[in-house]
Order: C-alpha cells, then sequence, then structure tokens
C-alpha cells in the first residue's frame, strides 16, 4: 500500500530535549515536505526537499533541522525544542513535483513541548 | 507573499441540505487543489483544477474555478455525516513549483 508514514504519532517532552520525527515513503517520491498545523494558520511549510542531499526552507523553518540522505526517509529535528514548537506535523511526499501532482500526506505527529 | 482566504472558518449544517465554501487568493493562482482532512488523519487530495472557468464534479461535490483564476469554490449537494472534515484549498502561485500555500480552511461538520 502506498504511504506516508510518521512516528511517533504522539509524542510528549520538555522544553531543551532534542527529539526526531521520522518519515518514510514507499511511493519512490522526489519530494519530500515538513508542515505544521495550527489551528487558525492552517498548513505552513518547514522545509523541503527536491531530492536525495537537495532540501530548502519554506515559511517557517527556525527552531527545526531535516537531512534527506536516502530518498525514502525526511526525518525532522529538533534541537532544542520550545513550548512554541508545540503543534501537529505532517509530512508530504509527491513524484516530480509539479502543479498538478497531489501531495501525499502522512497521518500527523502531535507534539506538546512543556 | 500569497494569501489564500477561506470562507466560512466554520459551517454545521443538517444532513440533507446544501453548502457552498470559498477559497479566494491576493493573487492568480497558478493551478488550485483542494484537500479534504478527517480528524486524526492528513489533508487527502479531492481535486485539482487549472483552467479558468473550470467545472470538475467529484460524486456530490461540484468544484468551480473562477474565470480570473483568483477564486474558486465547492458545492455539496445534499451533505453527508461523512462530509464532515477540514477543507483546504492551496495553490502554487507563490512563485514557486516547490512549494504549496495552503488556505486556513472551513471545518464542515454534517449533523444526522
Amino acid at each position: 500500500e502506498a504511504q506516508v508514514t510518521q512516528n511517533p504519532r504522539y509524542l510528549i517532552t520538555v522544553t531543551g530535549k532534542k527529539l526526531t520525527v521520522t518519515c518514510s515513503q514507499n511511493m519512490n517520491h522526489e519530494y519530500m515536505s515538513w508542515y505544521r498545523q495550527d489551528p487558525g494558520l492552517g498548513l505552513r511549510q518547514i522545509y523541503y526537499s527536491m531530492n536525495v542531499e537537495v532540501t530548502d526552507k519554506g515559511d517557517v523553518p527556525e527552531g527545526y533541522k531535516v537531512s534527506r540522505k536516502e530518498k525514502r526517509n525526511f526525518p525532522l529535528i529538533l534541537e532544542s525544542p520550545s513550548p512554541n514548537q508545540t503543534s501537529l506535523y505532517f509530512c508530504a511526499s509527491s513524484g516530480l513535483f509539479s502543479t498538478v501532482r497531489p501531495l501525499h500526506f502522512g497521518n500527523g505527529t502531535r507534539l506538546t513541548v512543556t | 507573499t500569497q494569501l489564500l482566504e477561506q470562507s466560512p472558518q466554520f459551517l454545521s449544517i443538517q444532513e440533507g441540505e446544501n453548502l457552498t465554501v470559498y477559497c479566494n487568493s491576493s493573487s492568480v493562482f497558478s493551478s488550485l487543489q483542494w484537500y479534504r482532512q478527517e480528524p486524526g488523519e492528513g489533508p487527502v487530495l479531492l481535486v485539482t483544477v487549472v483552467t479558468g472557468g473550470e467545472v470538475k464534479k467529484l460524486k456530490r461535490l461540484t468544484f468551480q474555478f473562477g474565470d480570473a483564476r483568483k477564486d474558486s469554490s465547492l458545492h455539496i449537494t445534499a451533505a453527508q455525516p461523512g462530509d464532515t472534515g477540514l477543507y483546504l484549498c492551496a495553490d502554487s502561485a507563490s512563485g514557486s513549483a516547490r512549494q504549496l500555500t495552503f488556505g486556513s480552511g472551513t471545518q464542515l461538520t454534517v449533523l444526522p
């Protein structure tokens, strides 16, 4: 089954404790992206990657890091989480990205930073 | 920076009623995608519209793209509880084909 898998689904942590949210897709997609979703603000892009070893900032990259060492994986790293990073995070992927190709989303990771 | 405005923000209706939600942009869309997000899940693509004036139908859902490509609407006929969810529009007219800009969504609740 074609899918984007995120782990964990829920995560509660404390300020400053490094964490990684994993994302994997089995569709051989070149394009992958991370979004955060907050009430009233919609989905905002954090980082995206056009292919292996190619990453770029989205609209809200501060406080986040990503890497793309393999085509299927695109982990999101929070080196020193803060409470304002409490949010619902989505990973998404797409084939050779064009304006008409759909994004395939994972089921989300709900992060709480206390 | 492109702004996508969706209205209404919240909509609660009874089963069987019709409804329309809107997506408007501060600039011309290159293409527009509509997604539906159900609780606990990620958004799922419903349709992509590309040409001004285009109309697409997906069962009871009708999507229209404005002639000037700055607005779009989603009309649901005879809504059902299964239509409940967050409806999001998205466009890549921010200047880069690598990024989609999402609206903040319309939260639809269809009551049985």
